[in-house]
């Protein structure tokens, strides 16, 4: 069984200021998911990674995966309060090609 | 663009009572998921179907939970007798064959058990 790990657990920050998040594993991955949650709902996918050393942007978001493929990272760049969540990765480990295990993911607040 | 929808959203019921839950997926999608999120954690793996065949159960999935999809379209998530202990979101996914797992979730059920 896989430990994933997700830090920092809690996050909260004033809108306009960057941050980081990240995920990470003793376990190697072919593909990791990052997803967004907000109170009430169900996860919004936000990119999936595959390829160690991959960067992908989507607008102000930042998404690394790790060379080894053994961690990841979301990077923020001026937080706004519509990016309050939480945030989840949701790596594959090749061993199951359909179930997701989910780290406990990172509660973000960003304040006006 | 119709996306994953559950139903109810909320459930409120007496320890011991059943309770049904349904999910209809993204319309196109052969994979349907359902997991189960308490405060604090992320959603964890409860069962997944491909079409109508349900491929794998979680020991999370005690014999009081059953699930079906009977025609490989909308599936439900059926608790017999619930505990206190059911208390939690129930979140249904869907996706593609071979979609780099990229699943979709529903807005997910609120159980809670008194």
């Amino acid at each position: 069984t896989q430990l994933l790990e997700q830090s920092p657990q809690f996050l909260s920050i004033q809108e306009g200021e960057n941050l980081t998040v990240y995920c990470n594993s003793s376990s190697v991955f072919s593909s990791l998911q990052w997803y967004r949650q907000e109170p009430g709902e169900g996860p919004v996918l936000l990119v999936t990674v595959v390829t160690g050393g991959e960067v992908k942007k989507l607008k102000r978001l930042t998404f690394q995966f790790g060379d080894a493929r053994k961690d990841s990272s979301l990077h923020i760049t001026a937080a706004q309060p519509g990016d309050t969540g939480l945030y989840l990765c949701a790596p594959n480990s090749g061993g199951s090609n359909y179930k997701l295990t989910f780290g406990k993911g990172t509660l973000l607040t960003v304040n006006p | 663009d119709t996306g994953v929808s559950q139903d109810p959203r909320h459930k409120i019921t007496k320890r011991g009572q059943n309770v049904t839950f349904r999910c209809d997926p993204i319309s196109e999608h052969n994979r349907l998921y359902w997991y189960r999120q308490t405060l604090g954690q992320g959603p964890e793996f409860l069962t997944y179907f491909q079409n109508e065949a349900q491929l794998e159960k979680s020991r999370l999935l005690s014999d009081r939970f059953s699930a079906e999809r009977p025609k490989g379209s909308f599936s439900t998530l059926e608790i017999q007798r619930t505990e206190q202990g059911d208390s939690a979101m129930y979140l249904c996914a869907s996706s593609l064959t071979g979609s780099k797992l990229e699943q979709f979730f529903g807005p997910g059920t609120r159980l809670t058990v008194l």
